[in-house]
């Protein structure tokens, strides 16, 4: 399966700053990455889809002006959290879909903790 | 309004008895259904995926089970280990899209 990795895995920033959460998948290339948030001890939402070479697909709710998505190669999807502020604070983790059509295992990083102060 | 519960948001067992863990859902047909592990400050992990046609899968110790009429999986560990103490997530795909929505999850609790 695929190894996906982030970084960084744990960032502390001042409100009002932007953060830039890297996720990289190391041995398959994804033309498709996914973007979950999790605050404590909550489930995974789901925020974006995140689409090499064009733009993201945000789900209902997620300030696309907010969380800037990036996915510039087949290996890498960067998120920025703009403008960052306490409520953001959370648990981000990518994810990157097995080699089938659908509803494939799904490979998850290990999850960036960001705390705004 | 679209639902994916799982009913007990905590569940301790003793060692070597079997673990069982449901996942309800309302207002989805879903094509697929899948279960994670999540240890703390962890991604989760793949464990099974169980497709609307099939009815049971397994897998080592674990077993899931799919009723697409009661709208219900249930998630079976047997001859439970203290290491299987963690949180377990079970996730829709709607779509077959790969875009997972994912239940409240259960924290799972081996008692040596």
């Amino acid at each position: 399966g695929a190894v996906v990795s982030q970084h960084p895995s744990w960032v502390i920033c001042k409100s009002g700053t932007s953060v830039k959460i890297e996720c990289r998948s190391l041995d398959f290339q994804a033309t498709t990455m996914f973007w979950y948030r999790q605050f404590p001890k909550q489930s995974l939402m789901l925020m974006a889809t995140s689409n090499e070479g064009s733009k993201a697909t945000y789900e209902q709710g997620v300030e696309k002006d907010k969380f800037l998505i990036n996915h510039a190669s087949l290996t890498l999807s960067t998120l920025t959290v703009t403008s960052a502020h306490p409520e953001d604070s959370s648990f981000y983790i990518c994810s990157v879909p097995g080699a089938g059509q659908g509803g494939d295992e799904q490979f998850f990083g290990p999850g960036t903790r960001l705390t705004v102060l | 309004s679209q639902k994916i519960e799982q009913n007990s948001e905590a569940l301790n067992i003793q060692e070597g008895k079997t673990a069982t863990l449901t996942c309800n859902y309302t207002n989805y047909s879903p094509a697929y259904l899948q279960w994670y592990r999540q240890d703390p400050g962890r991604g989760p992990v793949f464990l099974l995926l169980i497709r609307e046609n099939e009815k049971e899968k397994r897998k080592e110790r674990l077993k899931v089970t799919f009723d697409t009429t009661l709208k219900q999986s249930l998630f079976h560990i047997t001859a439970s280990q203290p290491a299987d103490s963690a949180t377990y997530l079970c996730a829709l795909d709607p779509h077959g899209a790969n875009n997972l929505f994912f239940g409240t999850g259960t924290r799972l609790t081996v008692i040596p």
